[in-house]
């Protein structure tokens, strides 16, 4: 079936430091990658997609590229601020579901 | 109106009450989604309507029964609650269903309902 890994553990990093969370994911086809993001009590949003291999999506400084070869969708940002710390969630599409990886805690100090 | 509305924001319930979560977009989308969500943890998917129709259940217990009164609301009624069940439960639309492959066809969240079962 289809399933989405996110690398264990929160991720605690300076103000303009670089950030990457590792997503890798299994699934049948070519589905669609999404990266959502979780503020503190708030809903999920939307931070980025792709469609297909290759593919790059970005959004507010964040980057993640479908790489097929590799099953991976990482997400990468140059800079972080305080305020990008939130829960990050990799997501795959398919059989009429979302699935969700475990997201990640990222906590940016000033 | 690109939101997904949810009322209300916090409830707190005993275990023989009935209570209900409500959730409104006005965005034309066709697709209807509760998930719930535990601390620390990822959503889960409980109900899709699609079109106004129940198209999938994730085997969610009876105490939970969901209603669609029309193409832009969705509820949740609430009876009997367990306190696990307590959690975050998330509403989300979508254009259409979830087995559009144009990529377009995304999940909007809105905020939440944060419910306390005691």
């Amino acid at each position: 079936g289809n399933s989405v890994t996110q690398m264990e553990g929160p991720v605690t990093l300076s103000e303009e430091a670089f950030l990457t969370i590792n997503c890798t994911y299994t699934a049948t086809g070519y589905p669609s990658l999404f990266w959502y993001v979780q503020y503190p009590g708030e809903g999920l949003q939307l931070l980025l997609k792709a469609t297909k291999a290759d593919d790059k999506g970005s959004n507010k400084g964040f980057e993640a590229t479908y790489r097929k070869e590799t099953t991976s969708f990482h997400l990468e940002k140059g800079s972080v601020q305080v305020s990008d710390s939130a829960v990050y969630f990799c997501a795959l599409k398919g059989n009429n579901r979302l699935a969700f990886g475990k997201g990640n805690q990222v906590v940016v100090i000033p | 109106d690109t939101e997904v509305t949810q009322t209300p924001k916090h409830l707190v319930m005993g275990m023989t009450n009935k209570k209900s979560l409500k959730c409104e977009q006005h965005m034309g989308h066709r697709a209807m989604y509760w998930y719930k969500q535990k601390a620390k943890k990822p959503p889960e998917l409980m109900f899709v309507y699609s079109y106004e129709k129940l198209s999938i259940n994730e085997s969610v217990p009876s105490r939970f029964s969901p209603e669609c009164p029309n193409s832009s609301l969705l509820n949740l009624h609430l009876h009997a609650l367990q306190p696990e069940d307590s959690a975050l439960y998330l509403c989300a639309s979508s254009q259409i269903g979830l087995a559009d492959i144009s990529g377009a066809n995304v999940l909007t969240f809105g905020a939440g309902s944060r419910l306390t079962v005691l």
